[in-house]
């Protein structure tokens, strides 16, 4: 099993640039998460979908963020413009509809210069 | 709103000497209650789920146990590999999968 799988594994960007991060779940997993990781913050959920669509994004700090799953293996987390605030660890997570425990990938570390 | 406090934020052991870190919660309703590990430059590795008060899970050195306001997770012996950072989360009732954490407790064990 592959396990969820990110990319990039490390972003370098300056503020104002587009930053797109990409998720691939678990096969066969119905549910997506998006969490957001800072020393001051602890890990917090941005955005959660279940069969591609999204159910809470009450977790999304702002505008400039976006998310979208146009299939059941990929999704990608946007920030535009990007900002120095934004940087922190990006995590992607999915699980199966009928069970609760969800599974991380490796993290995207995002820096905004 | 759901709350999860872990402490202490630390913990320094060293090896052989067991311990048990907390996991204070407030919660409308406990669906479930997750520990996770993560080891640093990586993402949470899952360990135990606990669904009801008096429910206990075991692997290898660790044990979780809860209770209807908090959850240990017990580590028995330790060695210099379960230095890790050791989180917990709980889930609300409603259907929702959302997963609110505490801020961790960052285990070090000293050989």
């Amino acid at each position: 099993d592959a396990g969820v799988i990110q990319s990039p594994r490390h972003e370098v960007t300056e503020m104002g640039q587009e930053v797109t991060l990409r998720c691939k779940p678990i096969s066969g997993h119905n549910s997506l998460f998006w969490y957001r990781q800072t020393m001051m913050r602890g890990l917090e959920l941005l955005i959660y979908f279940n069969n591609n669509v999204p159910i809470d994004d009450s977790g999304m700090p702002e505008d400039r963020f976006s998310a979208k799953m146009p299939n059941a293996s990929f999704s990608t987390l946007k920030i535009q413009p990007s900002e120095p605030r934004d940087s922190a660890v990006y995590f992607c997570a999915s699980s199966l509809a009928s069970s609760e425990t969800q599974y991380f990938g490796p993290g995207t570390r995002l820096l905004v210069l | 709103e759901d709350q999860v406090t872990q402490s202490p934020e630390a913990l320094r052991l060293q090896e052989g000497e067991s311990s048990s870190l907390n996991c204070s919660y407030t919660v409308s309703g406990l669906r479930g209650l997750f520990w996770y590990r993560q080891d640093p430059g990586k993402g949470p590795e899952f360990l135990f789920t606990l669904y009801s008060a008096g429910e206990e899970k075991e692997k290898e050195r660790l044990k979780a146990t809860l209770t209807k306001k908090e959850s240990f997770l017990h580590i028995t012996a330790p060695k210099p590999e379960d230095s890790a950072t050791y989180l917990c989360a709980v889930q609300a009732p409603g259907g929702a999968q959302k997963l609110v954490f505490g801020q961790g407790t960052r285990l070090t064990i000293n050989p």
